[in-house]
């Protein structure tokens, strides 16, 4: 069984420029998460998605911040314009129905200098 | 708003002790507390979970319980290994916040041969 799948694994950009996080969650499973891990903060929760439709967003930080689920098995996390304080480990995860336990991916590790 | 909080922060054992993590949270209405391992550079693992009607879960050298009342959980791991180490996250699901987990701060773990 495949995980759940996230890329790129690493992401170096500069202020200012766009960038994309991907996820792909574990077949058959209809709720994706993105968590943010710092230092400072820890693991934060940034938005669920339940059967593709978002459900609760407030963790994004800012409006630079948007994600989208267009389909079961895609989602994306975007940041327009990045700034050096986005610097985190990205996390995705995903879970079946009402199950508990959710299935983390590996992150992405981005860089903002 | 939940808040949890893990201590201590570090922890460095000899092979073969036994030791104990704690966890802590101030909303004492959770639906279940998760315990997470996560090793550098990868994502979490789910190691057992708490439903808010039980006291303890056991797996393997594992066992976690649950004080719903007075707000904590231990995560007892017995004759530790250096696979054992890793950074330990507890997480409550609150019962006002649908599927979302708040996590703390992670206890980092090191058990030396």
């Amino acid at each position: 069984d495949a995980g759940v799948i996230q890329s790129p694994r690493h992401e170096v950009t500069e202020m200012g420029q766009e960038v994309t996080l991907r996820c792909k969650p574990i077949s058959g499973h209809n709720s994706l998460f993105w968590y943010r891990q710092t230092m400072m903060r820890g693991l934060e929760l940034l938005i669920y998605f339940n059967n593709n439709v978002p459900i609760d967003d407030s963790g994004m930080p800012e409006d630079r911040f948007s994600a989208k689920m267009p389909n079961a098995s895609f989602s994306t996390l975007k940041i327009q314009p990045s700034e050096p304080r986005d610097s985190a480990v990205y996390f995705c995860a995903s879970k079946r129905g009402s199950a508990d336990t959710q299935y983390f991916g590996p992150g992405t590790r981005l860089t903002v200098l | 708003k939940q808040e949890v909080t893990q201590i201590p922060a570090a922890l460095s054992v000899p092979e073969g002790e036994n030791l104990v993590l704690n966890c802590s949270f101030t909303d004492s209405a959770i639906y279940n507390l998760q315990w997470f391992r996560q090793d550098p550079g990868k994502g979490l693992t789910s190691l057992l979970l708490i439903q808010s009607s039980q006291r303890e879960q056991t797996s393997g050298r594992l066992n976690a319980s649950l004080d719903k009342s007075s707000g904590r959980s231990t995560l007892y791991i017995a004759a530790s290994q250096p696979g054992d180490s890793a950074t330990y996250l507890c997480a409550v699901r609150t019962g006002n916040a649908g599927n979302m987990l708040t996590f703390g701060g992670g206890t980092r773990l090191m058990v030396k041969p």
